[in-house]
Protein backbone atom coordinates (compact mmCIF):
# COMPACT_ATOMS: atom_id res chain seq x y z
CA UNK A 1 0.00 0.00 0.00
CA UNK A 2 1.39 3.67 -1.32
CA UNK A 3 1.99 5.79 1.63
CA UNK A 4 -0.13 8.59 0.36
CA UNK A 5 -2.52 7.84 -2.38
CA UNK A 6 -4.55 10.33 -4.30
CA UNK A 7 -7.84 10.26 -6.19
CA UNK A 8 -6.53 9.44 -10.03
CA UNK A 9 -7.12 12.54 -12.63
CA UNK A 10 -7.87 14.37 -14.59
CA UNK A 11 -10.66 16.64 -13.29
CA UNK A 12 -12.10 18.26 -16.21
CA UNK A 13 -14.32 20.56 -14.80
CA UNK A 14 -16.35 23.90 -15.90
CA UNK A 15 -14.92 27.88 -14.37
CA UNK A 16 -17.69 27.98 -11.34
CA UNK A 17 -17.50 24.17 -10.11
CA UNK A 18 -16.62 23.03 -7.21
CA UNK A 19 -14.34 20.04 -6.79
CA UNK A 20 -12.75 17.97 -4.15
CA UNK A 21 -10.00 15.93 -3.49
CA UNK A 22 -9.50 13.20 -1.70
CA UNK A 23 -6.11 11.85 0.12
CA UNK A 24 -5.53 8.50 2.47
CA UNK A 25 -2.20 8.19 4.17
CA UNK A 26 -1.23 5.35 5.84
CA UNK A 27 1.15 6.10 8.53
CA UNK A 28 -1.25 6.91 12.10
CA UNK A 29 2.37 8.63 13.55
CA UNK A 30 1.93 11.28 11.09
CA UNK A 31 1.93 14.40 12.47
CA UNK A 32 1.17 17.21 9.77
CA UNK A 33 0.28 17.76 6.28
CA UNK A 34 -0.04 19.56 3.54
CA UNK A 35 -1.94 20.65 -0.25
CA UNK A 36 0.76 21.49 -2.61
CA UNK A 37 0.13 23.09 -6.13
CA UNK A 38 1.96 22.20 -9.06
CA UNK A 39 1.74 24.05 -12.20
CA UNK A 40 3.12 21.81 -15.56
CA UNK A 41 7.11 22.19 -15.52
CA UNK A 42 7.50 23.75 -12.49
CA UNK A 43 8.50 22.88 -9.13
CA UNK A 44 5.33 22.15 -6.20
CA UNK A 45 4.74 25.46 -4.07
CA UNK A 46 2.71 25.24 -1.06
CA UNK A 47 -1.15 25.77 -1.48
CA UNK A 48 -2.66 25.03 2.23
CA UNK A 49 -1.56 23.34 5.57
CA UNK A 50 -4.44 20.92 6.67
CA UNK A 51 -5.37 21.14 10.72
CA UNK A 52 -7.23 18.96 12.44
CA UNK A 53 -9.78 21.66 12.85
CA UNK A 54 -10.03 22.39 8.83
CA UNK A 55 -9.03 25.32 7.69
CA UNK A 56 -10.44 28.06 4.86
CA UNK A 57 -8.23 30.03 2.32
CA UNK A 58 -10.87 32.25 0.48
CA UNK A 59 -12.21 29.65 -2.32
CA UNK A 60 -9.95 26.84 -0.74
CA UNK A 61 -10.95 24.62 2.56
CA UNK A 62 -8.71 21.69 3.39
CA UNK A 63 -9.67 19.10 5.91
CA UNK A 64 -8.10 16.80 7.64
CA UNK A 65 -9.92 13.15 9.24
CA UNK A 66 -7.09 11.50 11.90
CA UNK A 67 -9.46 8.92 13.09
CA UNK A 68 -9.86 7.75 9.19
CA UNK A 69 -6.63 8.87 8.05
CA UNK A 70 -8.27 11.49 4.78
CA UNK A 71 -7.36 15.01 4.07
CA UNK A 72 -9.45 16.62 1.77
CA UNK A 73 -9.23 19.98 -0.47
CA UNK A 74 -12.68 21.68 -1.32
CA UNK A 75 -11.92 24.28 -3.89
CA UNK A 76 -15.28 25.93 -4.55
CA UNK A 77 -15.59 28.43 -7.77
CA UNK A 78 -13.40 26.99 -9.66
CA UNK A 79 -11.23 29.43 -11.84
CA UNK A 80 -9.19 28.58 -14.87
CA UNK A 81 -5.92 29.49 -13.03
CA UNK A 82 -7.13 26.98 -10.99
CA UNK A 83 -5.87 24.71 -13.42
CA UNK A 84 -2.79 22.39 -12.02
CA UNK A 85 -1.86 19.43 -10.13
CA UNK A 86 -3.14 18.85 -6.43
CA UNK A 87 -0.26 17.22 -4.73
CA UNK A 88 -1.22 15.59 -0.98
CA UNK A 89 1.92 15.83 1.44
CA UNK A 90 2.11 14.36 4.32
CA UNK A 91 4.97 15.03 7.14
CA UNK A 92 6.27 11.22 9.08
CA UNK A 93 8.57 11.36 11.58
CA UNK A 94 11.63 9.58 11.50
CA UNK A 95 11.65 7.02 14.00
CA UNK A 96 15.23 7.80 15.36
CA UNK A 97 17.78 10.51 14.90
CA UNK A 98 14.84 13.21 14.82
CA UNK A 99 13.58 14.60 11.54
CA UNK A 100 10.86 14.02 9.02
CA UNK A 101 10.19 12.89 5.61
CA UNK A 102 7.63 14.82 3.36
CA UNK A 103 5.86 12.18 1.33
CA UNK A 104 4.01 13.04 -1.63
CA UNK A 105 1.09 11.15 -2.87
CA UNK A 106 1.02 11.05 -7.30
CA UNK A 107 -1.20 13.95 -7.53
CA UNK A 108 -4.38 14.99 -8.95
CA UNK A 109 -4.77 16.80 -11.98
CA UNK A 110 -7.59 19.59 -12.40
CA UNK A 111 -8.40 21.47 -15.51
CA UNK A 112 -10.93 24.00 -15.24
CA UNK A 113 -13.00 24.76 -18.70
CA UNK A 114 -14.55 27.74 -20.03
CA UNK B 1 17.01 35.99 -4.92
CA UNK B 2 16.51 34.45 -1.41
CA UNK B 3 14.58 30.97 -2.87
CA UNK B 4 16.23 27.24 -3.10
CA UNK B 5 18.80 27.57 -6.20
CA UNK B 6 19.20 24.67 -7.85
CA UNK B 7 22.11 24.29 -10.89
CA UNK B 8 22.18 23.15 -13.51
CA UNK B 9 18.46 23.49 -14.87
CA UNK B 10 18.65 21.52 -17.39
CA UNK B 11 21.23 18.47 -18.32
CA UNK B 12 21.29 16.16 -21.31
CA UNK B 13 24.02 13.55 -20.48
CA UNK B 14 25.43 10.27 -22.55
CA UNK B 15 24.41 6.64 -20.56
CA UNK B 16 27.30 6.07 -19.07
CA UNK B 17 28.30 9.36 -17.56
CA UNK B 18 28.38 10.63 -14.46
CA UNK B 19 26.23 14.09 -13.26
CA UNK B 20 26.62 16.07 -10.34
CA UNK B 21 24.01 18.36 -9.46
CA UNK B 22 23.79 21.57 -6.81
CA UNK B 23 21.42 23.04 -4.49
CA UNK B 24 21.53 25.53 -2.84
CA UNK B 25 19.01 26.16 0.44
CA UNK B 26 17.13 29.25 1.42
CA UNK B 27 20.14 30.48 3.72
CA UNK B 28 18.97 29.81 7.50
CA UNK B 29 17.16 26.24 6.77
CA UNK B 30 18.93 23.38 7.97
CA UNK B 31 16.60 20.44 6.34
CA UNK B 32 17.23 19.77 3.14
CA UNK B 33 15.64 16.95 0.98
CA UNK B 34 15.95 15.70 -2.43
CA UNK B 35 13.23 14.43 -4.81
CA UNK B 36 12.88 12.57 -8.20
CA UNK B 37 9.60 13.13 -10.25
CA UNK B 38 9.04 11.73 -13.19
CA UNK B 39 5.88 12.29 -16.01
CA UNK B 40 2.40 11.77 -14.07
CA UNK B 41 4.12 11.04 -10.69
CA UNK B 42 4.47 12.85 -7.87
CA UNK B 43 7.59 13.91 -5.98
CA UNK B 44 9.33 10.71 -4.93
CA UNK B 45 11.47 10.71 -2.07
CA UNK B 46 15.25 10.47 -2.22
CA UNK B 47 17.64 11.47 0.67
CA UNK B 48 17.17 13.63 3.51
CA UNK B 49 19.78 16.22 5.28
CA UNK B 50 19.41 17.65 8.83
CA UNK B 51 22.72 20.03 8.89
CA UNK B 52 25.23 18.61 7.27
CA UNK B 53 24.19 14.80 8.62
CA UNK B 54 22.02 12.60 5.98
CA UNK B 55 19.64 10.85 7.87
CA UNK B 56 17.75 9.16 5.70
CA UNK B 57 17.98 7.68 2.47
CA UNK B 58 15.65 5.91 0.33
CA UNK B 59 16.01 2.22 -1.27
CA UNK B 60 14.89 4.30 -4.75
CA UNK B 61 18.89 5.79 -4.27
CA UNK B 62 21.26 2.81 -5.89
CA UNK B 63 24.70 2.74 -5.16
CA UNK B 64 25.29 4.51 -8.45
CA UNK B 65 23.59 8.00 -6.18
CA UNK B 66 25.23 9.84 -3.59
CA UNK B 67 24.02 12.93 -1.88
CA UNK B 68 26.37 15.21 0.35
CA UNK B 69 26.30 18.49 2.45
CA UNK B 70 29.61 18.69 3.74
CA UNK B 71 29.18 21.86 5.82
CA UNK B 72 25.34 21.65 6.48
CA UNK B 73 24.67 24.25 3.45
CA UNK B 74 24.71 23.58 0.03
CA UNK B 75 24.19 19.69 -1.28
CA UNK B 76 25.33 17.93 -4.40
CA UNK B 77 23.51 14.72 -5.88
CA UNK B 78 25.73 12.95 -7.92
CA UNK B 79 24.42 9.99 -9.94
CA UNK B 80 27.10 7.44 -11.62
CA UNK B 81 26.88 5.69 -15.07
CA UNK B 82 23.70 7.05 -15.85
CA UNK B 83 20.84 5.31 -17.26
CA UNK B 84 18.30 6.25 -19.29
CA UNK B 85 15.81 5.06 -16.42
CA UNK B 86 17.66 8.13 -14.76
CA UNK B 87 15.81 10.38 -16.44
CA UNK B 88 13.96 12.55 -14.41
CA UNK B 89 13.30 16.33 -12.43
CA UNK B 90 15.36 16.17 -9.82
CA UNK B 91 14.03 18.39 -7.19
CA UNK B 92 15.75 19.69 -3.92
CA UNK B 93 13.71 21.34 -1.30
CA UNK B 94 14.57 23.06 2.36
CA UNK B 95 12.76 23.76 5.06
CA UNK B 96 13.52 25.44 8.65
CA UNK B 97 14.39 23.78 12.02
CA UNK B 98 11.31 25.08 14.19
CA UNK B 99 9.18 21.34 13.83
CA UNK B 100 7.76 18.92 11.95
CA UNK B 101 4.97 20.77 10.97
CA UNK B 102 7.05 23.37 8.77
CA UNK B 103 6.21 23.45 4.69
CA UNK B 104 9.28 22.67 2.39
CA UNK B 105 10.62 25.06 -0.57
CA UNK B 106 11.19 23.65 -3.76
CA UNK B 107 13.83 24.89 -6.22
CA UNK B 108 13.20 24.64 -9.43
CA UNK B 109 14.59 21.44 -10.41
CA UNK B 110 17.25 20.06 -12.85
CA UNK B 111 15.55 18.53 -15.48
CA UNK B 112 17.89 15.46 -16.09
CA UNK B 113 17.78 13.76 -19.83
CA UNK B 114 20.09 10.43 -20.60
CA UNK B 115 20.39 9.61 -24.40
Amino acid sequence: RKEVEQDPGPFNVPEGATVAFNCTYSNSASQSFFWYRQDCRKEPKLLMSVYSSGNEDGRFTAQLNRASQYISLLIRDSKLSDSATYLCVVNIPRVTGGGNKLTFGTGTQLKVEL
Amino acid sequence: DTGVSQDPRHKITKRGQNVTFRCDPISEHNRLYWYRQTLGQGPEFLTYFQNEAQLEKSRLLSDRFSAERPKGSFSTLEIQRTEQGDSAMYLCASSPPTGSSTEAFFGQGTRLTVV
